[in-house]
């Protein structure tokens, strides 16, 4: 059974930093993009990162770039989600996400973890 | 930044009704689009990819539809189990964009 499952997640002081791992089981890790997608309580989903698999590009969108890194062990079957300078509105739960491998680009996220909830405050 | 907008932002709807939900992007998008289901305090699942292309394991009820901007998602006749909140989402273009959600409520 294809598995993910992120941890690390705590309560940080605004301007901290945090490092979200997320352990992946049952598929062939390294042959996957994977990502990262936050939920701010209440609210919608939010894309947060990506790495391809095949030449290890990483993606961001403007809201956490130069804050956050993702990173990935392939020998560990771990992918990470390093944050700093965190803010308020960094609060939500992340999802780690598996992508499906398709012909173009990277694909949908079949594969969800459940989630670990950061919380920035004071 | 391509925007996609859902609509409507809630359905209320009956077991054994049909629904039908849409998500509209602000640009093409090809068919590279994807809805998913969020029922309450789970995470998100994988329903529809590329449009039209139902994931593993999800069932027939489920379709979707539309290329370009414009896309459906239909659920031919609810079950209980359906009423949730739904997501589309492009990959097509950076950054990855999701759209603001539909609540499917029971009637």
């Amino acid at each position: 059974e294809e598995q993910l499952l992120e941890s690390g997640g705590t309560l940080v002081q605004p301007g901290g930093s945090l490092r979200l791992s997320c352990a992946a089981s049952g598929f062939t890790f390294s042959s996957h993009d994977m990502n990262w997608v936050r939920q701010a309580p209440g609210k919608g989903l939010e894309w947060v990162s990506s790495f391809r698999a095949s030449d290890g590009t990483t993606y961001y969108p403007d809201s956490v770039k130069g804050r956050f890194t993702i990173s990935r062990d392939n020998s560990k079957n771990m992918v990470y989600l390093q944050m700093n300078s965190l803010r308020a509105e960094d609060t939500a739960v992340y999802y780690c996400g598996k992508s499906l491998i398709v012909a173009l680009g990277t694909g949908p996220f079949d594969i969800w973890g459940q989630g670990t909830m950061v919380t920035v405050s004071s | 930044e391509i925007v996609l907008t859902q609509s409507p932002a809630t359905l209320s709807l009956s077991p054994g009704e049909r629904a039908t939900l849409s998500c509209r992007a602000s640009q093409s998008i090809s068919n590279y689009l994807a809805w998913y289901q969020q029922k309450p305090g789970q995470s998100p699942s994988l329903l529809i990819y590329d449009a039209s292309n139902r994931a593993t394991g999800i069932p027939a009820r489920f379709s979707g539809s539309g290329s370009g901007t414009d896309f459906t998602l239909t659920i031919s006749s609810l079950e209980p189990e359906d009423f949730a909140v739904y997501y589309c989402q492009q990959r097509n273009h950076w950054p990855i964009t999701f759209g603001q959600g539909t609540r499917l409520e029971i009637k």
